[in-house]
């Protein structure tokens, strides 16, 4: 199955904003509002940000914040901070293939 | 507390088979749609395999149709990935993980600390 596209590095100085893009298809984000995205530790297991493009679950700061536009999905983090650093993924249900990752973005704090 | 506590996994050479299983706790496990996503070493997250509630509906990734098996036993809180003919690519750290909103397998709020399964000669 091919993974939603995403860059591999993104980084900002803490206290700065950074946004995060996850480009799919017409079958997957484009289609379905089931879109996801996790943050990853390294050996920690991911962590629920954002379901369903734009919604936090309880206990996630609302610095996070997700959008949608077309095909492409966005993660927003404003006011980054050290604890930030990680590996982010999106996710999104398709049409094709059920549900389906993207490749993985690693974020960088300065 | 939401656990999920993942076991089975392991070496096994290719062809072989493992049975994953993950032992839920803390909710309603009958409830909630439950899923499969691995981590191969320096990769992303794939989506494995996902099971309805009820357990009448499955899913799997075009990677392992055919292959694996997902499966649930409600009354134990207990959930299942039979892993048959098994390929050196499918080696990865599993996770189980618990749906957010129940019903449709596809937005994970629970995640175990995954199991370790490694195909080689």
């Amino acid at each position: 199955q091919s993974a939603l596209t995403q860059p591999a590095s993104v980084s900002g100085s803490p206290g700065q904003p950074i946004t995060i893009s996850c480009t799919g298809a017409n079958s997957d984000v484009g289609s379905h509002t089931s879109v996801s995205w996790y943050q990853q530790h390294p050996g920690k297991a991911p962590k629920l940000m954002i379901f369903d493009v734009h919604y936090r679950p309880s206990g996630v700061s609302d610095r996070f914040s997700g959008s949608k536009s077309g095909n492409t999905a966005s993660l927003t983090i404003s006011g980054l901070q050290a604890e930030d650093e990680a590996d982010y993924y999106c996710a999104s249900c398709s049409s094709t293939t059920y549900l389906v990752f993207g490749g993985g973005t690693t974020l960088t704090v300065l | 507390e939401v656990q999920l506590l993942e076991s089975g996994g392991g070496l096994v050479q290719p062809g072989g088979s493992l049975r994953l299983s993950c032992a839920a706790s803390g909710f309603n496990f009958k409830t909630y749609a439950m899923t499969w996503v691995r981590k191969a070493p320096g990769k992303g997250l794939e989506w494995v395999s996902a099971i309805s509630a009820g357990g009448d509906t499955t899913y799997y990734a075009e990677s392992v149709k055919g292959r694996f098996t997902i499966s649930r036993d409600n009354s134990r809180s207990t959930l299942s990935l039979q892993m048959n003919s098994l390929r050196a690519e499918d080696t990865a750290l599993y996770y189980c993980a618990k749906d957010h909103q129940g019903v449709l397998p596809d937005q994970f709020d629970s995640w175990g600390q995954g199991t370790l399964v490694t195909v080689s000669s």
